[in-house]
């Protein structure tokens, strides 16, 4: 029983397209963030919500939004997609995300890969 | 602002060697600070956390890490590589992300090889 799963895992989409990412945590946790990570690796938090509310909001282009219905799911809707959009995208939950939820750590989930041709 | 550096993005060593990946911090308090690790095509797991318990920190798999605060570094180590160690690793800390917020900030991570 995965506890952060993340639909689609491989996505392949053109120029222009719209797509959604969906992740869905079985942990009972009350935050939820997506990561993106390059093709160097490099992990970079872009957004979280804490019980479907969004608290952290990197500089990320408006075309990125994210959407939680409810604390255990949060997608990630993408508009007229980029090259520069490819990456892998990561889900992750926590307990929560303020004191004393800070020695938890994540749960991520295993990735989405977006290419975009 | 707190971050993680990573010295060495790629380290090789013999299967039966020892591993040791760096990472220092850059903080003005004593920060929380993780160890994940990344195989091809996965997420992340967690292998450790300090969290100001105990200086010396055991995870799964048989890793290790030590907080030295005269030396703000968090090194990971591991007494013999095995080839199933063979991963990407990255240190991270949790840093304040605006307000009362917190976030997990990981640094560049350093590719791990062994070799047979």
């Amino acid at each position: 029983d995965t506890a952060v799963s993340q639909t689609p895992k491989y996505l392949v989409t053109q120029m222009g397209n719209d797509k959604s990412i969906k992740c869905e945590q079985n942990l009972g946790h009350d935050t939820m963030y997506w990561y993106k990570q390059d093709s160097k690796k490099f992990l970079k938090i872009m957004f979280s919500y804490n019980n479907k509310e969004l608290i952290i909001n990197e500089t990320v282009p408006n075309r990125f939004s994210p959407k939680s219905p409810d604390k255990a799911h949060l997608n990630l809707h993408i508009n007229s997609l980029e090259l520069g959009d490819s990456a892998v995208y990561f889900c992750a939950s926590s307990p929560g995300q303020g004191v004393p939820h800070r020695p938890y750590g994540y749960t991520f989930g295993s990735g989405t890969r977006l290419t975009v041709v | 602002a707190q971050s993680v550096t990573q010295l060495g993005s790629h380290v090789s060593v013999s299967e039966g060697a020892l591993v040791l990946l760096r990472c220092n911090y850059s903080s003005s308090v004593p920060p929380y600070l993780f160890w994940y690790v990344q195989y091809p095509n996965q997420g992340l797991q967690l292998l450790l956390k300090y969290t100001s318990a105990a200086t010396l920190v055991k995870g799964i798999n048989g890793f290790e890490a030590e907080f030295k605060k005269s030396e703000t570094s968090f090194h990971l180590t591991k007494p013999s590589a095995h080839m199933s160690d063979a991963a990407e690793y990255f240190c991270a800390v949790m840093r304040r992300g605006g307000g009362s917020n917190y976030k997990l900030t990981f640094g560049k991570g350093t590719l791990l090889t062994v070799n047979p």
